[in-house]
């Protein structure tokens, strides 16, 4: 199994511009998040999937971020004006059965800079 | 809503030295799960070890062992023979027991193992 796999790795882009980041979950796996990890804030779950369906948007920051899974197989994460402030790690994790179980497989995270 | 503290910012002890990292929740909930994190300078996130809260005996895994107290709501972790692949941000969190809530994590503890 290859795990949670997350592109890209790092990402540099211009305040304004449209970020997209992309996640492969561990096959077979119903749920998959989406965090964010800060030196202020530390690690803040943003949105999470049950079967393709988003169930918790709860963190998501602000209308300028939205995430989807069109399948089983793959979840964008979407910024539209990227802004500096959002620089971050984003991570990506899946899980068979929620938290209680297994707890999270995640994936080696992307890191947003934004200029 | 539940919250984690971790109080110990940064530790650092010597190779083969047993070292403990502190971790304290709050929470109403009576049945739930625990985990360490391990996330080395590569970002990746490493799930250590996990206890459920209904289950008095301390989890263990290798080297790995922890200390739950549930009335104190205290859940330390404890490295033996600790190696120079330790080296990593530790990072307590906490789930409730019932379909795929979030992870709530700790601020972390930055661990240093010296040569």
């Amino acid at each position: 199994d290859a795990g949670v796999i997350q592109s890209p790795r790092h990402e540099v882009t211009e305040m304004g511009q449209e970020v997209t980041l992309r996640c492969k979950p561990i096959s077979g796996h119903d749920y998959l998040f989406w965090y964010r990890q800060t030196m202020m804030r530390g690690l803040e779950l943003l949105i999470y999937f049950n079967n393709n369906v988003p169930i918790d948007d709860s963190g998501m920051p602000e209308d300028r971020f939205s995430a989807k899974m069109p399948n089983a197989s793959f979840s964008t994460l979407k910024i539209q004006p990227s802004e500096p402030r959002d620089s971050a790690v984003y991570f990506c994790a899946s899980s068979p059965y929620g938290t209680g179980n297994y707890g999270y497989t995640f994936g080696s995270g992307t890191r947003l800079t934004v200029v | 809503a539940q919250t984690v503290t971790q109080s110990q910012p940064e530790m650092s002890v010597q190779e083969a030295e047993t070292v403990t990292l502190s971790c304290t929740y709050d929470t109403s909930e009576n049945n739930y799960y625990l985990f360490w994190y391990k996330q080395p300078p590569s970002r990746q996130m490493i799930l250590v070890i996990r206890q459920e809260a209904y289950k008095q005996q301390n989890a263990t895994e290798n080297r790995f062992s922890v200390n739950f107290q549930k009335a104190a709501k205290s859940f330390s972790l404890k490295i033996s023979d600790s190696q120079l692949g330790d080296t990593a941000m530790y990072f307590c969190a906490f789930s409730p027991p019932q379909g795929a809530q979030k992870l709530v994590f700790g601020q972390g503890t930055r661990l240093t193992i010296n040569p």
